[in-house]
């Protein structure tokens, strides 16, 4: 079975300054990799997705990922963080031919600070 | 495109009641819903996945005639928790899958905004 984990349940970073989130899965088999942003008593926001193809993913709000298959990762970044980037992110993965279901990582507690 | 739309929102009510959450696609035709649970400060927990006109399939553990699941049509899914208890209190989420057309491939899934259920 496959599973998804976010090393950092929480990540506080200055305002305009460089952040990461970390997620590795485990997997035997091809995955799609996806991230979300969840905010206060809201559902998930699609930031961007892995299929196939390029490694290095651009989604929305500025952020990228990449996906790493020999280091199983698929690391969240973005250059330059705002006070609005303050929410939950959660890491997801499908593994093909799996029956669809999205597995989640435990997340990451993105905080913003002036 | 390929929006979800959840409601209620919120709701309370009294223990040993039952509530009924909705999830409707708007522009699209879901022929599978996905429900899931999720605590406070904790990662979703799927629940069971419907797929449009036969049984839902429950996670080990999530007890079916508690949480009964109806996907009669290609745009409504709903989740009945039966007699309710304050431990069924949660932040309840559908989502759908989204097909590259009919019959394609599931290239991505979209979500509801998420029903937070308080029994008292």
């Amino acid at each position: 079975a496959q599973s998804v984990t976010q090393l950092d349940s929480q990540v506080p970073v200055f305002e305009e300054a460089p952040v990461e989130l970390r997620c590795n899965y485990s997997s035997s088999v091809s995955v799609y990799l996806f991230w979300y942003v969840q905010y206060p008593n809201q559902g998930l926001q699609l930031l961007l997705k892995y299929l196939s193809g390029s490694t290095l993913v651009k989604g929305i709000n500025g952020f990228e990922a990449e996906f790493n298959k020999s280091q199983t990762s698929f690391h969240l970044r973005k250059p330059s963080v705002h006070i609005s980037d303050t929410a939950e992110y959660f890491c997801a993965v499908r593994v093909t031919g799996g029956g669809n279901k999205l597995t989640f990582g435990t997340g990451t507690q993105l905080k913003v600070e002036l | 495109g390929a929006v979800v739309s959840q409601h209620p929102s919120w709701v309370i009510c009294k223990s040993g009641t039952s509530v009924k959450i909705e999830c409707r696609s708007l522009d699209f035709q879901a022929t599978t819903m996905f429900w899931y649970r999720q605590f406070p400060k904790q990662s979703l927990m799927l629940m069971a996945t419907s797929n449009e006109g036969s049984k839902a399939t429950y996670e080990q553990g999530v007890e079916k005639d508690k949480f009964l699941i109806n996907h009669a049509s290609l745009t409504l899914s709903t989740l009945t928790v039966t007699s309710a208890h304050p431990e069924d209190s949660s932040f309840y989420i559908c989502s759908a899958s989204i097909r590259s057309g009919q019959g394609g491939g599931i290239y991505g899934y979209t979500f509801g905004s998420g029903t937070r259920l308080t029994v008292v």
